[in-house]
């Protein structure tokens, strides 16, 4: 069964610009929730979507926002970069029959210059 | 809202050595419980979990968490440690109230170096 995957692994943008980030979860998960990882505060909840539907949201500003397809990809979108952006990004996926862990992807290691 | 403390950010200990973890969180209400470890350059893994039952948990690779409802705590440890545990190690709380809401809530983490 195929594990949590994230696309791209790396990236490097530029202050300013916009970037997309892309999860594809487990096979027969619904549920995809984004976190952000840096060294400084940790991992923070981003958002979460089920049934293409955002059910919960962290405490980051517009900028941030995602979406989720008919087939459980989901998309994190990023706008007017920050240098504070920089960060590892990653994707979790759950199977919503009972009680379930989240089952995280490798991230996207993103950085911006 | 919930937090959750982890008290140790950097624990080094010899091959053999016995491991204790600190997590505590404040939440006043039922709480999934979870350690994930993140070896370098990997991802994300689940050690172990508690949603109700024995507080006493056994995970993964010869770990063990104890979840102590009147201390808010969720320790984990390890009678022997060996260099290959070498990670971090980061406590999380899933508050059970609002299903609606998976949002995993993590502490700041530990990073264990086990030296041979």
């Amino acid at each position: 069964k195929a594990g949590v995957t994230q696309t791209p692994r790396y990236l490097i943008k530029t202050r300013g610009q916009q970037v997309t980030l892309s999860c594809s979860p487990i096979s027969g998960h619904r549920s995809v929730s984004w976190y952000q990882q840096t060294p400084g505060q940790g991992l923070q909840f981003l958002f979460e979507y089920f049934s293409e539907t955002q059910r919960n949201k962290g405490n980051f500003p517009g900028r941030f926002s995602g979406r989720q397809f008919s087939n459980s990809r989901s998309e994190m979108n990023v706008s007017t970069l920050e240098l504070g952006d920089s960060a590892l990004y990653l994707c979790a996926s759950r199977n919503l029959g009972g009680y379930t862990e989240a089952f995280f992807g490798q991230g996207t290691r993103l950085t911006v210059v | 809202a919930q937090s959750v403390s982890q008290h140790n950010h950097h624990v080094i200990l010899s091959e053999a050595a016995s491991l204790e973890l600190g997590c505590n969180y404040s939440y006043g209400g039922t709480v999934n419980l979870f350690w994930y470890v993140q070896y370098p350059g990997q991802h994300l893994q689940l050690l172990l979990k508690y949603f109700s039952g024995d507080p006493l948990v056994k995970g993964i690779k010869g770990f063990e968490a104890e979840f102590i409802k009147s201390k808010f705590s969720f320790n984990l440890r390890k009678p022997s440690v060996q260099w290959s545990d070498t990670a971090e190690y980061f406590c999380a709380v899933n508050p059970e109230e609002d299903m609606g809401r998976r949002a995993l809530t993590f502490g700041s983490g530990t990073r264990l170096q086990v030296q041979p």
